[in-house]
């Protein structure tokens, strides 16, 4: 069975002060794993896909990479509009859905 | 472009009560369409998925049922709502293979008291 397991929960930061978000996950044949930013009260925002080890992408602040493992979310000089609920999901080589983990609740105070 | 709607935004309904969600998607033919559950501290939880019309999979056994009856329209039903149905509820849709991306609705908050 397909799992993912992300950390920390929460995560605080002052603006200015860059970290990283981890997504651990086992996968049989990793097809795909996305990011996605939710903000409260509405549905997720897609952010990026990654297909294999060693691939990054970036988007203004923010940089995914993936490894056979894990994947992180580097938020880099982050800013208060950051503050959001940052999940990750997989798929693997099978013809099966998302598989998502719990998220990480980053706030990002000015 | 395509653009899924999803309505109602909010919802409090008495247990007991029928509930009936509905989901749309244009600018788009033949999607796969998901219904997701939201609860808080336990992520994203699939429950059904549509392949096609009148072709429904689900995840997790319970109350709710789906429909799809037509191409790009997906239905979240129950008869009897219970306590434990309050959440966040989600639909969302990909193109014709689940390996891709996901585009979400903004989401229902179902309150049952």
């Amino acid at each position: 069975e397909d799992q993912v397991t992300q950390s920390p929960e929460a995560l605080r930061l002052q603006e200015g002060e860059s970290s990283s978000l981890n997504c651990s996950y086992t996968v049989s044949g990793l097809r795909g794993l996305f990011w996605y930013r939710q903000d409260p009260g509405k549905g997720p925002e897609f952010l990026f896909t990654l297909y294999s080890a060693g691939e990054e992408k970036e988007k203004e602040r923010l940089k995914a990479t993936l490894t056979k493992k894990e994947s992180f979310l580097h938020i880099t000089a982050p800013k208060p509009e950051d503050s959001a609920t940052y999940l990750c999901a997989v798929t693997n080589s099978g013809n099966t859905p998302l598989v998502f983990g719990k998220g990480t609740r980053l706030s990002v105070i000015a | 472009s395509q653009t899924i709607h999803q309505w109602p935004a909010t919802l409090v309904q008495p247990v007991g009560s029928p509930l009936s969600l509905e989901c749309t998607v244009e600018g788009t033919s033949n999607p796969n369409l998901y219904w997701y559950r939201q609860a808080a501290g336990r992520g994203l939880q699939l429950l059904f998925y549509s392949v096609g019309i009148g072709q429904i999979s689900s995840e997790v056994p319970q109350n709710l049922s789906a429909s799809r009856p037509q191409d790009r329209q997906f239905i979240l039903s129950s008869k009897k709502l219970l306590l434990s149905d309050s959440g966040f509820y989600l639909c969302a849709w990909s193109p014709t293979t689940h390996n891709e991306k996901l585009f979400f609705g903004s989401g229902t908050q179902l309150s049952v008291l």
